[in-house]
């Protein structure tokens, strides 16, 4: 079956610091990548996805490449903000569960001032 | 703008006395999604409707029910809460998930408490 795993949180940096969160996935056929990000209180957004091997989604200085090889889809950021606190969670949709998210657990990000 | 739009936002309700939950959406997409989420876990898919066509997922508890009377609205039902029922519960929308992969957009959640 589809799995998704997550970097374990929480994750604190200081404002201006480089992020990456990682992401590793088990799937069948040929999954599409997300990640998500919740703000306290709220809802899920699309952060940013990618279809297809060697993708790469990019949104709000966030970046993440779909890696075939290596099964990954790890996201960066070169300087994140303090408005970037937030969960952040990988997810897929892949073979006859095309309508099916599977998620990873969700990566608590804190940024201090 | 387009958007997925979840009533109330906060709910509290008693144990064992029903509950329903709104979800309405403007985007004119044929799949509508329920999801329950609890503190600090991914959110977890209860069901969801291709168009008319409902599916249920094999773990959900038949306290769970959902209504969808046509494209723009979408009901959660339980039937009779408990405690371990207390969660955000979001809804999610795509515009056609066969043979597509298309993005989810989602709901700003109903947090639900049960007394």
């Amino acid at each position: 079956g589809n799995s998704v795993t997550q970097m374990e949180g929480p994750v604190t940096l200081s404002e201006e610091a480089f992020l990456t969160i990682n992401c590793t996935y088990t799937a069948t056929g040929y999954p599409s990548l997300f990640w998500y990000v919740q703000y306290p209180g709220e809802g899920l957004q699309l952060l940013l996805k990618a279809t297809k091997a060697d993708d790469k989604g990019s949104n709000k200085g966030f970046e993440a490449t779909y890696r075939k090889e290596t099964t990954s889809f790890h996201l960066e950021k070169g300087s994140v903000q303090v408005s970037d606190s937030a969960v952040y969670f990988c997810a897929l949709t892949s073979g006859g569960s095309n309508y099916k998210l599977t998620f990873g657990k969700g990566t608590l990000l804190t940024v201090n001032p | 703008d387009a958007m997925v739009i979840q009533n109330p936002r906060y709910q509290v309700t008693q144990f064992g006395k029903p509950v329903t939950l709104s979800c309405s959406q403007t985007l004119n997409h044929n799949v509508m999604y329920w999801y329950q989420q609890k503190s600090s876990q991914a959110p977890k898919l209860l069901f969801h409707y291709y168009d008319k066509d409902f599916n249920n997922e094999a773990d959900t508890p038949d306290n769970f029910q959902s209504r969808r009377p046509n494209t723009s609205f979408c009901f959660l039902d339980i039937r009779s809460p408990g405690l371990g029922d207390a969660a955000m519960y979001l809804c999610a929308t795509s515009r056609d998930s066969r043979g597509r992969k298309d993005e989810q957009f989602f709901g700003p959640g109903t947090r639900l408490t049960v007394l």
